[in-house]
């Protein structure tokens, strides 16, 4: 089945400063790709998602990239906020076809100080 | 805008009894799905379901598991014997018909408190 590692698990930046989330999937069938951010005790939110057909997607200061070959993928978030600080889930989606559930990583707790 | 609801948003039973959680996914949605947090760990997929049967299930998903869409409305988990180490969050999820993905709405969640 598809498995997918996510790093670093905790992460703590500067207001103003960017982060990177990384996430590798090892199922090449794979072909979505959404990001989710998850407050304490609440439901995960969508942020961005990438489809396969694409190799990078923005939104405002939230940015994803994904390389197929390599078979990861990336969250980028610029100018960091309090606000930010959550914890961050990659998922991999698989087609309908083959079950199309999300396959989540472990999740990076990103804390953004003031 | 639409979301997936879920009740109770707090359970707590003794072990070995049975729990039933219940979602009402978004409307229009085909695609539904259980989740489950552990405290303080990722989410892990439970099962789907589409066109009234089970599309696929995870090992966690035993016998000890079972999902119903008893009306066109609600989506439930039921737990026939509960273990101390069913405690966790269950989310539910629905999507729509996905053709090169679509994304998937979660539930608040069902906070699942086994003693």
């Amino acid at each position: 089945g598809e498995n997918v590692e996510q790093h670093p698990s905790t992460l703590s930046v500067q207001e103003g400063d960017s982060a990177v989330i990384k996430c590798t999937y090892s199922d090449s069938a794979s072909n979505y790709f959404p990001w989710y951010k998850q407050e304490l005790g609440k439901r995960p939110q969508l942020i961005i998602d990438i489809r396969s057909n694409v190799g990078e997607k923005k939104d405002q200061r939230i940015a994803v990239t994904l390389n197929k070959t390599a078979k990861h993928f990336s969250l980028h978030i610029t100018e960091t906020q309090p606000e930010d600080s959550a914890v961050y889930f990659c998922a991999a989606n698989k087609p309908a076809n083959a079950g199309n559930m999300l396959t989540f990583g472990g999740g990076t707790r990103l804390m953004v100080k003031p | 805008e639409p979301e997936v609801t879920q009740t109770p948003s707090h359970q707590v039973t003794q072990m070995g009894q049975e729990v039933i959680l219940r979602c009402v996914p978004i409307s229009n949605h085909l695609y539904f799905y259980w989740y489950r947090q552990i405290l303080g760990q990722k989410v892990e997929f439970l099962v789907s379901f589409y066109n009234n049967e089970i599309s696929e299930k995870s090992e966690i998903f035993d016998d000890q598991f079972s999902v119903e869409r008893p009306d066109g409305s609600n989506f439930t988990l039921k737990i026939r014997s509960t273990k101390l180490e069913d405690s966790a969050m269950y989310f539910c999820a629905s999507q729509t018909l996905p053709g090169r993905g679509a994304e998937a709405f979660f539930g608040q969640g069902t906070r699942l408190t086994v003693v």
